[in-house]
């Protein structure tokens, strides 16, 4: 089974730290993402990488960015954490790019208050 | 902007009956179509993707698609409380996916 691991699943930050939610994937797929669910407003893409070192904005790029240095991780970094930006982080993956591209597999979630 | 609509629900069926959930998509050029299913407090997890006109049955759950209407449905027969959850329904066309808000179903026993 793909197995998408988010490091925390619940985190309390103070508003102006920085924070990094790391995501780690074991079965070599080529794409991750990283979303924030919102009640109300559903799944909303932050940022998305179809491979290492490329990164691409979604939706609601502001106030973040990624970093995926090796194929299995990618990390989503809040650089000065907001009260805004409390919410439920998923990260997920899937295979290579084509017709099947978008079969995600989630991690847990990390839910993140900011203070 | 492509938008992927969903009645958010609660939509609420007795144990048994079929559930029909349904979604509407804005971008004719989308070209997969997939049904993820969410309980309260975990992540979604993917049940059903469909990617051309008409049905696709997979045990109790059918997907079926019409992109002249644009419109994508999942049927849930026999249902049970089990299958009480938020539904999201997401489409795809070379793009990341784009999901709906999602619908509540609540299976009464």
């Amino acid at each position: 089974d793909v197995k998408v691991t988010q490091s925390s699943r619940y985190l309390v930050k103070r508003t102006g730290e920085k924070v990094f939610l790391e995501c780690v994937q074991d079965m070599d797929h080529e794409n991750m993402f990283w979303y924030r669910q919102d009640p109300g407003l559903g799944l909303r893409l932050i940022y998305f990488s179809y491979d290492v070192k490329m990164k691409e904005k979604g939706d609601i790029p502001e106030g973040y960015s990624v970093s995926r240095e090796k194929k299995e991780r990618f990390s989503l970094i809040l650089e000065s954490a907001s009260t805004n930006q409390t919410s439920m982080y998923l990260c997920a993956s899937s295979e290579t790019q084509g017709i099947n591209n978008e079969k995600l597999f989630f991690g847990s979630g990390t839910q993140l208050s900011v203070l | 902007q492509k938008e992927v609509e969903q009645n958010s629900g609660p939509l609420s069926v007795p144990e048994g009956a079929i559930a029909s959930l349904n979604c509407t998509y804005s971008d004719r050029g989308s070209q997969s179509f997939f049904w993820y299913r969410q309980y309260s407090g975990k992540s979604p997890e993917l049940i059903m993707f469909i990617y051309s006109n008409g049905d696709k049955e997979d045990g109790r759950f059918t997907a079926q698609l019409n992109k002249a209407s644009q419109y994508v449905s999942l049927l849930i027969r026999d249902s049970q409380p089990s299958d009480s959850a938020t539904y999201l329904c997401a489409v795809s066309g070379n793009t990341p996916l784009v999901f709906g808000k999602g619908t509540r179903l609540s299976v009464i026993a």
